[in-house]
């Protein structure tokens, strides 16, 4: 396993558009976090799994972004009906069962909404 | 809302010289705090998961103490090399991660 990885890396979409992003977290990780991070900003939480149940939803996260992570295993993040405010980095990270112990991120999705 | 600040926002430093960055953070409900380097177009990657009051951790010529009491953290890079150059990440976990804005590190040769 090399790491968590997600695609695409870069997407540009028009205005009002569905995106969709996917994470592949490493294998033996069953936490799962979704971030946003935009320029000069830390990466903001968006949503937490645990397995395959979303524990934790951010209230960032408004009526147009979904995720899912239907087997505990890669997970999706949707975005419906972009907007130009939605363009950011998208990190995923994974960390292991239990303990204290880092996070694992992607390289991330960088969204551009034009 | 929980608030975590990183000084300073940006720093330019010659190469050999040492440096050191500050995150602060609430100091009731703490569970963890971790320190990430993110370096451009590659990965956030961790340095530091500190727990403890106290605590002292180092990686090479990077080295970084915790204050859980006061709600501070600080990193030190000894003798920063071009290869340093990133943002330094802290994070605050206590129900979940709660990052810093970043302390952005350029290293000049």
């Amino acid at each position: 396993d090399t790491g968590v990885s997600q695609d695409p890396r870069h997407k540009i979409t028009k205005r009002g558009q569905n995106v969709t992003f996917r994470c592949d977290p490493i294998s033996e990780h069953n936490r799962l976090y979704w971030y946003r991070q935009t320029l000069g900003q830390g990466p903001e939480f968006l949503t937490y799994f645990q397995n395959e149940a979303q524990l934790e939803k951010s209230r960032l996260l408004s009526d147009r972004f979904s995720a899912e992570r239907p087997k505990g295993s890669f997970s999706t993040l949707e975005i419906q009906r972009t907007e130009q405010g939605d363009s950011a980095m998208y990190l995923c990270a994974s960390r292991p069962r239990t303990g204290r112990t880092e996070a694992f991120f992607g390289q991330g999705t960088r969204l551009t909404v034009v | 809302i929980l608030n975590v600040e990183q000084s300073p926002q940006s720093l330019h430093v010659q190469e050999g010289d040492s440096t050191n960055f500050t995150c602060s953070f609430p100091s009731s409900n703490f569970y963890a705090l971790h320190w990430y380097r993110w370096e451009t177009a590659k990965s956030p990657e961790a340095l530091f998961v500190m727990t403890l009051n106290g605590d002292e951790k180092k990686k090479g010529r990077i080295s970084a103490t915790l204050n859980t009491k006061e709600g501070y953290s600080y990193l030190y890079i000894k003798g920063s090399q071009p290869e340093d150059s990133a943002t330094y990440l802290c994070a605050f976990y206590g129900q979940n991660f709660v990052f810093g804005p970043g302390t952005r590190l350029s290293v000049l040769p």
